[in-house]
């Protein structure tokens, strides 16, 4: 099963942006994937945030609000989630997600976010 | 809107069978273009995969816990259910329901219950 990498931690101030990364493995080419993210706070379930395939194939969680976007560096073969303006109430953990094929779905480690 | 709350026996013995149930609120769960699943995570840790089930009662469960793991719905009450056989204490988790939406290519899961703490433990 493929595992998707993301950092332990990450951290940026208020009014900054946050650039969350999701790296697939070698054998897994990240633009043939939508790539999903989940925001995570302690005591809360994981919240659906948006999923990222293209500049045209995109989509937003309902009332995510449009500064939590997504892109992706087919260099790295990698998903990101980018944060702008960033507030204190953003500080909590996210995953990214991918289906491998149509029944099967796996999920990255998480990075914890930390406005400072 | 679409609610979801599992329900269940917070301790589990080792070897025995873990039960989860999660009801669903605020519409049909046999509303078409809608799965049902499972989805736990360990205490400080990640997210995993369980399965998920149609209202038609077909199923998809993670390879890795396939041999334990059954899904089951009941329609007529608006619920779906998880049993995890042959528990260890690495089934120590929070386990979430969550209704996962295919639309074409995308499939994402919203929402999501509060999740329930399954401690496995004699």
């Amino acid at each position: 099963q493929p595992v998707l990498t993301q950092p332990p931690s990450s951290s940026a101030s208020p009014g900054e942006s946050a650039r969350l990364t999701c790296t697939l493995p070698s054998d897994i080419n990240v633009g043939s994937y939508n790539i999903y993210w989940y925001q995570q706070k302690p005591g809360s379930p994981p919240r659906y945030l948006l999923y990222y395939y293209s500049d045209s194939d995109k989509g937003q969680g309902s009332g995510v609000p449009s500064r939590f976007s997504g892109s992706k560096d087919a260099s790295a073969n990698t998903g990101i989630l980018l944060i702008s303006g960033l507030q204190s109430e953003d500080e909590a953990d996210y995953y990214c997600m991918i289906w491998p094929s149509n029944a099967y779905v796996v999920f990255g480690g998480g990075t914890k976010l930390t406005v400072l | 809107q679409v609610q979801l709350q599992e329900s269940g026996p917070g301790l589990v013995k080792p070897s025995q069978t873990l039960s989860l149930t999660c009801t669903v609120s605020g519409g049909s769960i046999s509303s078409g273009g809608y799965y049902w699943s499972w989805i736990r995570q360990h205490p400080g840790k990640g997210l995993e995969w369980i399965g998920y089930i149609y209202y038609s009662g077909s199923t998809y469960y993670n390879p890795s816990l396939k041999s334990r793991v059954t899904i089951s719905v009941d329609t007529s009450k608006n619920q779906f259910s998880l049993k995890l056989s042959s528990v260890t204490a690495a089934d120590t988790a929070v386990y979430y329901c969550a209704r996962l939406r295919i639309v074409a290519t995308m499939r994402w899961f919203d929402p999501w219950g509060q999740g329930t703490l399954v401690t496995v433990s004699s």
